[in-house]
This record gives C-alpha cells, sequence and structure tokens, in this order.
C-alpha cells in the first residue's frame, strides 16, 4: 500500500496570505489528523475527521480550518498567516479509532 | 487534562550498550500507549503500542518497552543500541472514549555514538 502522502512538501509564504495543505491517507483509513511541529512546542495536535465528520479539535486558533472528504483525503487551511505559523505540518492516518497512526512526510511552511 | 513528559531532551549511549528512553504519563482512564521515531526530514514511524495484556511490548528494529501502571511510566528500551538508531524519539498517549486528543511528549534525541 502506499504511505500517506502530502502535498506541496515545501511552502513559502508572506504573513497575511492564507495556505493549503492536502493529505492523502493509506487507502481504507478513514481517520486523519493534523499535527503542527515546531522545535519550541514539539508536537502539538490541531484536529482529526472521521468520515468526513472533525471529531476533536485542538487548541488553535480559528485561523486554522480543515476539512475531509468522502474519499478520505484531508486538507487543512490556513489564514491571515503569522511568522510564529512557520512550522512542519504532519498528517497521519489510521484504519481505526485508537490504532497506531502512520504519519506523511510532512509539509515544511515558512512564513517570511 | 492529560500529559506526556518526556524527561530527557537528549540521551547518549554507546553502540552496543543498552539504551532507554523515558516517558511518563498522566491521564483519566485507561491510556493507549504509543513510541514513535523520526529520522531527520521525514514523518514520525510508529515503533509500539500498548492497549491492554502483558506489562512488556515487543515492537519493531528490535525495541520493547515496558507499560508499569503504578509509575505510570512507559520506557523506550533496546538491549543493544546501533548507530543508525540515533533519532527522535516521541511517546504519546491516547484515552478513548469521551474528548479524545492525542498527546505527545515533546521528543528525545537519541545520540548513539560509534
Amino acid at each position: 500500500k502506499a504511505g500517506v502522502t502530502q502535498t506541496p512538501r515545501y511552502l513559502i509564504k508572506t504573513r497575511g496570505q492564507q495556505v493549503t495543505l492536502s493529505c492523502s491517507p493509506i487507502s481504507g483509513h478513514r481517520s486523519v489528523s493534523w499535527y503542527q511541529q515546531t522545535p519550541g512546542q514539539g508536537l502539538q495536535f490541531l484536529f482529526e475527521y472521521f468520515s468526513e465528520t472533525q471529531r476533536n479539535k485542538g487548541n488553535f486558533p480559528g485561523r486554522f480550518s480543515g476539512r475531509q472528504f468522502s474519499n478520505s483525503r484531508s486538507e487543512m487551511n490556513v489564514s491571515t498567516l503569522e511568522l510564529g505559523d512557520s512550522a512542519l505540518y504532519l498528517c497521519a492516518s489510521s484504519p481505526t479509532d485508537g490504532d497506531e497512526q502512520f504519519f506523511g512526510p510532512g509539509t515544511r511552511l515558512t512564513v517570511l | 487534562a492529560q500529559s506526556v513528559a518526556q524527561p530527557e531532551d537528549q540521551v547518549n549511549v554507546a553502540e552496543g550498550n543498552p539504551l532507554t528512553v523515558k516517558c511518563t504519563y498522566s491521564v483519566s482512564g485507561n491510556p493507549y500507549l504509543f513510541w514513535y521515531v523520526q529520522y531527520p526530514n521525514r514523518g514520525l514511524q510508529f515503533l509500539l503500542k500498548y492497549i491492554t495484556g502483558d506489562n512488556l511490548v515487543k515492537g519493531s528494529y528490535g525495541f520493547e518497552a515496558e507499560f508499569n501502571k503504578s509509575q505510570t511510566s512507559f520506557h523506550l528500551k533496546k538491549p543493544s543500541a546501533l548507530v543508525s538508531d540515533s533519532a527522535l524519539y516521541f511517546c504519546a498517549v491516547r484515552v478513548l472514549g469521551g474528548s479524545y486528543i492525542p498527546t505527545f511528549g515533546r521528543g528525545t534525541s537519541l545520540i548513539v555514538h560509534p
């Protein structure tokens, strides 16, 4: 099976812009989660989608949003980018609740 | 609120020696515990998990972890370290039922010296 894929791998934006990141989970996996990874804060949970419904949301401002499509592919959007949004954004999928997660390679976002 | 602590930012060990990467957790309810490894410029890879059953869990690449309920710990161990084990290791906890949000530790950098 193909692994979790994320596009784009690298992105450079300026403050105030918005960005959309894409994630394709492993075939058959219905749960998709998003994380923000930074050297100072470690791995922070953004949100989780299961069968197109947002099931959980982490402690991030409303500028961060996401959605999941019927084929389980997911997108996350960050509006009005700030310098502090520079991070590695990781997507992870799992077949069912409670299972281990399979992570994609991440999207490296740099905000200038 | 649930939390995970990895008390050591970095662990140094000589190749061939045993290694331990520490993890303690705090949850309300029964924990599901995981270890992941991250190599440079790559996503996290699953190593092993504890859900129920035997307290000693064996995983990928010769790693194992011991669940200790009384000490709320889930330390990662390997009998003989390899240079290729050098990476960033994350402990994570999940509690199913109710409001579930996975919590990761801040990571421990393992450096294995030749």
